[in-house]
């Protein structure tokens, strides 16, 4: 069957160390992948996408990898703060295209400590 | 720029009720999707449409769920009967046509279903 699995349990970290989140998925081939930030109380927000045929993309402390062949894709936050403290959810398209449904992880939540 | 916004934040109604939600996308937008989260569970599909049609409706759970967006600009989510399972948060979402497959998301609305 298809799935999407993101760490369950919270990621603690100290404030100033680089948070990593994984996202693993079976059994779909996604043209590409998204990371959204979710805040208690809100609606997603769109962080980074990353193509199929792309290892890695950076934005400021940001920086997605993605591996086809392990069908995992990692998260960093680094120089992380108090403030990246929210939960981070990894989605996909299944089907490419800018027009696609996105098929969603359920998300790691990360609480930075100062 | 406003942003996707929805009404009612939150809804509690009673089991058989009627309940409408309504989400406006941000101007411009042809792409609408509607999706949901259940307790604990992962954000789900459920619809999407291009302008007025409807491109995939492969996510509605049954058919007392009824999606409307009319002339192509807000969308309209109504569940009737509504069942104790349909309580959880549910989410619009909007995005260019020929965007990069970033969607812009609410920040969702509230059922309870008692």
């Amino acid at each position: 069957s298809q799935k999407i699995e993101q760490n369950s349990e919270a990621l603690n970290i100290q404030e100033g160390k680089t948070a990593t989140l994984t996202c693993n998925y079976t059994n779909y081939s996604p043209a590409y992948l998204q990371w959204y930030r979710q805040d208690p109380g809100r609606g997603p927000v769109f962080l980074l996408l990353i193509r199929e045929n792309e290892k890695e993309k950076r934005k400021e402390r940001l920086k997605v990898t993605f591996d086809t062949t392990l069908k995992q894709s990692l998260f960093h936050i680094t120089a992380s703060q108090p403030a990246d403290s929210a939960t981070y959810l990894c989605a996909l398209a299944p089907y490419g295209g800018a027009t696609n449904k996105l098929i969603f992880g359920t998300g790691t939540l990360l609480a930075v400590q100062p | 720029e406003a942003g996707v916004t929805q009404f009612p934040s939150h809804s509690v109604i009673e089991k058989g009720q009627t309940v409408t939600l309504r989400c406006d996308p941000i101007s411009g937008h042809d792409n609408l999707y509607w999706y949901r989260r259940v307790m604990g569970k992962e954000i789900k599909f459920l619809l999407h449409f291009v302008k007025e049609s409807k491109q995939d409706e492969s996510g509605m759970p049954n058919n007392r769920f009824l999606a409307e967006r009319t002339g192509g600009t807000y969308s309209t989510l109504k569940v009737q009967p509504a069942e104790l399972e349909d309580s959880g948060v549910y989410f619009c979402a909007s995005s260019w046509l020929a965007g990069g497959g970033e969607q812009y998301f609410g920040p969702g609305t509230r059922l309870t279903v008692t």
